[in-house]
């Protein structure tokens, strides 16, 4: 499995652009990139996924360079509900046994006003 | 929003007692998967599964037990319930070919 680092935290104000940068250099021909966001006692809930180039949805955009040795989540105009966990993961979206996604320690986005 | 539940939402027991924490989706995936993850750190893979009969272990050593026998139910199964086993379960499925995971509210229990 592809390890990943990211930051631990990162702090924004309302209204800015934040952007996550994760690093995965080692990651594999067959692997997807995928972003979940997690508030404090609930379970983590899908993002956004993306192979190469870039992916854009209507919560947030993945921008992947051509090594694909990082990718960067880019949240646009945060507010202050978007303060929550945000965690890379790198894996295989494979048809059968075998594929399973590690947590990181993710980063802790706080949102000022 | 995910049809995935679990219950009980909360358990407090006592150290040696048999407790099952219910899993259920009614989304037909075939994919089911459990973590354990303690206030504000990170989420651990404990046990998943592919289908029906298929049951793995994840990263996490757990004592903890699992079956499939229908493809909506994972019910995970601690046999003696220690203080060491105070966390929050969360219960997650997903589509095979996907990594899009939907995750259940979880279950907080307490062991004392």
């Amino acid at each position: 499995l592809a390890k990943t680092t990211q930051p631990i935290s990162m702090d924004s104000y309302e209204g800015q652009e934040v952007n996550i940068t994760c690093s995965h250099n080692n990651i594999a021909t067959n692997d997807y990139i995928t972003w979940y966001q997690q508030f404090p006692s609930q379970g983590p809930r899908f993002i956004i996924q993306g192979y190469k180039t870039k992916v854009t949805n209507e919560v947030a955009s993945l921008f992947i360079p051509a090594d694909r040795k990082s990718s960067t989540l880019s949240l646009p105009r945060v507010s202050l509900s978007d303060t929550a966990v945000y965690y890379c993961l790198v894996g295989a979206v494979a048809q059968a046994a075998g594929n399973k996604l590690t947590f990181g320690g993710g980063t802790r986005v706080l949102v000022k006003p | 929003e995910a049809d995935i539940y679990q219950t009980p939402r909360y358990l407090v027991i006592g150290t040696g007692k048999k407790i099952t924490l219910e899993c259920s989706q009614t989304m037909g995936h075939d994919k089911m998967y459990w973590y354990q993850q303690d206030p504000g750190m990170e989420l651990h893979l404990i046990h998943y599964s592919y289908g029906v009969n298929s049951t793995e272990k994840g990263d996490l050593s757990s004592e903890s037990t699992v079956s499939r026998i229908r493809t909506e139910h994972f019910p995970l199964t601690l046999e003696s319930a220690r203080p060491s086993h105070t966390s929050q379960y969360l219960c997650a499925s997903a589509v095979l070919g996907s990594n899009e995971q939907f995750f259940g509210p979880g279950t907080r229990l307490t062991v004392l």
